[in-house]
């Protein structure tokens, strides 16, 4: 599978601890995106890098969230002291200029 | 504000039988529409964009911009045309691409 990929599909942690997601996406994309999902709701825009630089961040992106993406390659998503409220599908997905985006699987986020 | 708004949660139809999902649009300015679908248990694809005005699986979109609307339009659904559904818009002087999504309409259409 060449399109994008997210790990770990799915992550189960206690409240308060700290969890951190991975995005690998399209290799010649140089946009990507995160995006958080929650039950019976559209996915809503986080955060936004063209290479390495992250332009964008949503409010919804709190002080506890922090995204890298060093070298321009993959991404990573840190969430620290994880909330119940933050338990959601997290999607990740890449593109370039006029080009569709790709999305990845998710990973699915359950705190308990 | 930017917004998409879906009216329905879930539209059920017969196979066979025409189907329309709604999405209106609040957007300032000249916006880019899209329609995403999710079938069960894969990833969230792009199914049509408003400007490659093409026809994808037997669907069809048309930009109101009078109405702020950009329907889905198939005239005989398929069952495999069950799915999840979600309208987006992207736009802006930026053009970072982001999308804003709909709540989704699931489309279930019965045998």
């Amino acid at each position: 599978d060449t399109g994008v990929s997210q790990n770990p599909r799915h992550k189960i942690t206690k409240r308060g601890q700290n969890v951190t997601f991975r995005c690998d996406p399209i290799s010649e994309h140089n946009r990507l995106y995160w995006y958080r999902q929650t039950l019976g709701q559209g996915p809503e825009f986080l955060t936004y890098f063209q290479n390495e630089a992250q332009l964008e961040k949503s409010r919804l992106l709190s002080d506890r969230f922090s995204a890298e993406r060093p070298k321009g390659s993959f991404s990573t998503l840190e969430i620290q002291r994880t909330e119940q409220g933050d338990s959601a599908m997290y999607l990740c997905a890449s593109n370039q200029l006029w080009v569709n985006a790709f999305f990845g699987q998710g990973t699915r986020l359950t705190v308990v | 504000a930017q917004r998409v708004t879906q009216p329905e949660k879930l539209l059920s139809v017969f196979k066979g039988a025409p189907v329309e999902l709604k999405c209106n649009y609040s957007y300032s300015g000249s916006p880019e529409l899209f329609w995403y679908v999710q079938y069960s248990r894969q990833r969230l694809q792009l199914l049509l964009r408003h400007i490659s005005r093409e026809s994808i699986k037997g669907f069809t979109a048309d930009l109101n911009k009078g109405e702020t609307s950009f329907h889905l339009k198939k005239p005989f659904a398929q069952e495999e045309d069950s799915a999840m559904y979600y309208c987006a818009l992207s736009g802006g002087s930026s053009n970072t691409g982001k999308l804003i999504f709909g709540q989704g309409t699931t489309l279930q259409v019965k045998p």
